[in-house]
């Protein structure tokens, strides 16, 4: 079966670290890779795109990784702020019907303490 | 970053009257837009997705005749959720992606839906 998977318990770090966070996802070719933040009681906003012949991206703090031998994305927020604090959904971008859609995990809460 | 639009940001209604919501790119033109829904710590469940002047695609599970969709224009689409009943409080979301294309869809505020 398809799945997308994304580790279901909150991280809580320390302000000043690296954030880690994984996509793992199964039986899917998806032409791209999407990571949103998602504040509660709000839309998801975007973050990175990665392309499938991409293996890394870069934008300010964030840096995105994608492996498509091991199916897996990691998002990585260095120099953490309880800012960062929200919820981080990993999307497949999948080609289905001569049209894209976005499949989502179920997200990560992350948790800065300052 | 382009912004979409959505309106209600929040609704309370009796069961079995309808509801519209309202999605709306503002500053670029969606040739799709693709409406969600999400239920408290789950993620994002799509909905249907549907392009500018053409019948939505409605995704398995769910009920076209309960869940009308128009994309009348390349800025506006409408989401009713037709006789509501309680199960079908949650959280809608929007989405479109623009004619630049690069792939990124940009998501609405979303519409938090309580069916009393």
């Amino acid at each position: 079966s398809q799945k997308i998977e994304q580790n279901s318990e909150a991280l809580n770090i320390q302000e000043g670290k690296t954030a880690t966070l994984t996509c793992n996802y199964t039986n899917y070719s998806p032409a791209y890779l999407q990571w949103y933040r998602q504040d509660p009681g709000r839309g998801p906003v975007f973050l990175l795109l990665i392309r499938e012949n991409e293996k890394e991206k870069r934008k300010e703090r964030l840096k995105v990784t994608f492996d498509t031998t091991l199916k897996q994305s990691l998002f990585h927020i260095t120099a953490s702020q309880p800012a960062d604090s929200a919820t981080y959904l990993c999307a497949l971008d999948i080609l289905m019907d001569s049209s894209y859609k976005l499949i989502f995990g179920s997200g990560t809460r992350l948790l800065v303490r300052p | 970053g382009a912004v979409v639009s959505q309106h209600p940001s929040r609704v309370i209604c009796k069961s079995g009257t309808s509801v519209k919501i309202e999605c709306r790119s503002l500053d670029f033109q969606a040739t799709t837009m693709f409406w969600y829904r999400q239920f408290p710590k789950k993620s994002l469940m799509l909905m249907a997705t549907s392009n500018e002047g053409s019948k939505a695609t409605y995704e398995q599970g769910v009920e076209k005749d309960k869940f009308l969709i128009n994309h009348a224009s390349l800025t506006l689409s409408t989401l009713t959720v037709t006789s509501a009943h309680p199960e079908d409080s949650s959280f809608y979301i929007c989405s479109a992606r623009g004619l630049a294309g690069l792939n990124i869809q940009y998501f609405g505020a979303g519409t938090r839906l309580s069916v009393l």
